[in-house]
């Protein structure tokens, strides 16, 4: 079965642009959560979604917003790029709202 | 969550059993102990979880203590492969709780030849 899928792999954007992260969760898992990992440390927390409606939300600015389609797939959005938002963004799928997490590969952003 | 403190590094023959320890001293009756492990620059991989029994799967073993304050991640026969950070994480397990993981700085797990 594949996994959970993530592209792109890699981007550079510059500070100021927009950029959508996208997210494909493991067949028929329903929650899709989104994590920031900067290099030297863990992931934290952006947001949660399940059937479609958000379910929890990390402590990261309103330039971060996502969403979750009928297909349980997902997108991350940030606007407004700043140097600090360069990361591998992380996703993760569960079969349930709360069972236990398995993570995509990543997408990393390079904002120059 | 209840926060929980590891090691931030750890060295283990390949072969051995790597035995890695997490504390959560403040841990609450209805939370769980997750691990999960980083493997350089991939998406963190789920390994087990326990509420106070032992638990074991084909990746590893989860001993608990009987007070619930600490517990040890049991790696059998360590490899090469095993080398990763490895993250203790507490949280509750109900479906008003949702998924969030809250990640601290693990365990650096290196497996030596």
């Amino acid at each position: 079965d594949a996994g959970v899928t993530q592209s792109p792999t890699h981007l550079i954007k510059t500070r100021g642009q927009q950029v959508t992260l996208r997210c494909s969760p493991i067949s028929g898992h329903k929650s899709v959560s989104w994590y920031q990992q900067v290099l030297g440390q863990g992931p934290q927390f952006i947001f949660q979604y399940y059937e479609k409606e958000e379910r929890g939300r990390g402590n990261f600015p309103d330039r971060f917003s996502a969403r979750q389609f009928p297909n349980y797939s997902s997108e991350l959005n940030v606007n407004a790029l700043l140097l600090g938002d360069s990361a591998l963004y992380l996703c993760a799928s569960s079969f349930q709202n709360h069972y236990e997490q398995y993570f995509g590969p990543g997408t990393r952003l390079t904002v120059t | 969550d209840a926060k929980t403190t590891q090691p931030p590094s750890m060295d283990c023959a390949e072969g051995r059993a790597a035995n890695l320890p997490c504390n959560h001293s403040t841990i609450s009756g209805n939370e769980y102990v997750y691990w999960y492990r980083q493997i350089h620059s991939q998406g963190p991989q789920y390994i087990i979880h326990g509420l106070k029994n032992n638990e074991t799967n084909e990746m590893a073993s989860l001993i608990i203590t009987e007070d619930r304050k600490s517990s040890t991640l049991i790696l059998p026969h360590a490899t090469l492969r095993d080398t990763a950070v490895y993250y203790c994480i507490v949280r509750v397990d109900e479906e008003t709780s949702g998924s969030r993981l809250t990640f601290g700085e693990g365990t650096q797990l290196t497996v030596n030849p």
